[in-house]
């Protein structure tokens, strides 16, 4: 059974550059996207980007400035750096694998988030 | 990007009941829009993909509807586990997005 283990400090100070990583377990790195997405407190759900085994990515303009995704294929991994971060970054991250089924469904092919990491904490405080 | 607009933010039912939440995307998404449940301190769990199909493992009272910018989730006879809050999401294009959430209660 293929599952998501992410890690990465959990308290960080304003103006730092906020690091986690996700492994993968159990499954396969490839034919997938791989996101991160975070939740404030109390709050909904963000996309903040997506990467491949290959490499390319894809992220929200909202973050784009200050976001870095990158990927270890060797190592079935990828991680998300988040600089220059404030008490707006608080928030839940989680990693999570987008996919899309092998049979597509009349026709079509539908992407969707199937499988989620358990989530960090990240909290930014002075 | 595509807004993503749920309702209601929350509502209370009694088990049994036939629950619908709504989501209503700010363009035409044609059937690419999913559903997610999340219990509190947990991650979110799909329910729904391409507008109307259950993922597997999903009890059978989920159930979706909808197509270009009008979709809705319906929960046949809510079950006490059900209390949890539900988000759509759309995959037509990037950046992903999701609705505010609609938080289910249990009377």
């Amino acid at each position: 059974q293929v599952q998501l283990q992410q890690w990465g400090a959990g308290l960080l100070r304003p103006s730092e550059t906020l690091s986690l990583t996700c492994g993968v377990y159990g499954g396969s790195f490839s034919g997938y996207y791989w996101s991160w997405i975070r939740q404030p407190p109390g709050k909904g759900l963000e996309w903040i980007g997506e990467i491949n085994q290959s490499g390319a990515t894809n992220s929200s303009p909202a973050l784009k400035s200050r976001v870095s995704i990158s990927v270890d294929s060797s190592r079935n991994q990828f991680s998300l750096r988040l600089s220059s971060v404030t008490a707006a970054d608080t928030a839940v991250y989680y990693c999570a694998r987008y996919m899309k089924p092998t049979t597509p469904t009349t026709g079509i092919y539908y992407w969707f988030f199937d499988l989620w990491g358990r989530g960090t904490l990240v909290t930014v405080s002075s | 990007d595509i807004q993503m607009t749920q309702s209601p933010s929350s509502l209370s039912a009694s088990v049994g009941d036939r629950v619908t939440i709504t989501c209503r995307a700010s363009q035409n998404i044609n059937s690419y829009l999913n559903w997610y449940q999340q219990k509190p301190g947990k991650a979110p769990k799909l329910l729904i993909y391409g507008a109307s199909s259950l993922q597997s493992g999903v009890p059978s009272r989920f159930s979706g509807s909808g197509y270009g910018t009008d979709f809705i989730l319906t929960i046949s006879s809510l079950q006490p586990e059900d209390s949890a809050n539900y988000y759509c999401q759309q995959s037509y294009g990037s950046p992903r997005t999701f609705g505010q959430g609609t938080k289910v209660e249990i009377k």
